[in-house]
């Protein structure tokens, strides 16, 4: 079945540091979204991505979608504390269920 | 505060014993998504319902089962639980598009812990 994986499982950088997640399909993808997922909370819908190489920002955070429609990256631009959490790409066939990745635990040294 | 409420928030049983979750979506949401969260682990999709009527599965048990009521609430029965249940189940709803092509709207989870 539709498989998405996401590496790294864990990072640990300093305060400031730059840090990428990155997350690939077994299949072509109608769409990704990227969630966060703060220490004890739930997931929060963070942006989906269409278009094929499409690259969205959200001030710090740079999204990308593969030309194959296949692969995305999120980048978080000088990290903060408030970034700490885990991040989760779910990726769509077609019209059918979202499938997440495994997710990536960001923890973050101030 | 998603819109998507869950109940109960904790819930501690025996194995062998059943229990039933529920959620109700976000008002005029018709897609409800469940999915299992082990400890450190990731968001393991169970069962989609888009008005009423199953539209995917994944990796359910059998001893699971879902269903979606007109009033668009869901619940999430686990019988004859074992100690591998114990997760955070949450529930998801998202906008009224066919199939929920939209963002999921996650509500607080349910926590089951069985000893």
């Amino acid at each position: 079945g539709q498989q998405v994986m996401q590496i790294p499982q864990y990072q640990h950088v300093q305060e400031g540091e730059d840090f990428t997640t990155y997350c690939n399909s077994s299949t072509t993808l109608s769409n990704i979204q990227w969630y966060k997922q703060r220490p004890g909370g739930h997931p929060v819908f963070l942006i989906q991505l269409v278009k094929s190489g499409e690259v969205k920002k959200q001030k710090r955070l740079t999204f990308q979608f593969g030309e194959a429609k296949k692969n995305s990256s999120l980048h978080i631009t000088a990290t903060q504390t408030t970034d700490v959490g885990t991040y989760f790409c779910a990726g769509r066939v077609g019209a059918q269920k979202l499938v997440f990745g495994q997710g990536t635990r960001l923890t973050i040294n101030p | 505060d998603s819109g998507v409420t869950q109940t109960p928030k904790h819930l501690i049983t025996a194995t062998g014993q059943r229990v039933t979750l529920r959620c109700s979506p976000r008002s005029g949401d018709l897609s409800v998504y469940w999915y299992q969260q082990s400890l450190d682990q990731g968001l393991q999709f169970l069962i989609q319902y888009y008005n009423g009527e199953e539209r995917a599965k994944g990796n359910i048990l059998e001893r699971f089962s879902a269903q979606q009521f007109p009033d668009l609430h869901s619940e999430l029965n686990l019988s004859s639980l074992e100690l591998g249940d114990s997760a955070l189940y949450f529930c998801a709803s998202s906008a009224p598009f066919e199939g929920g092509a939209g963002e999921l709207f996650f509500g607080e989870g349910s926590r089951l812990t069985v000893l």
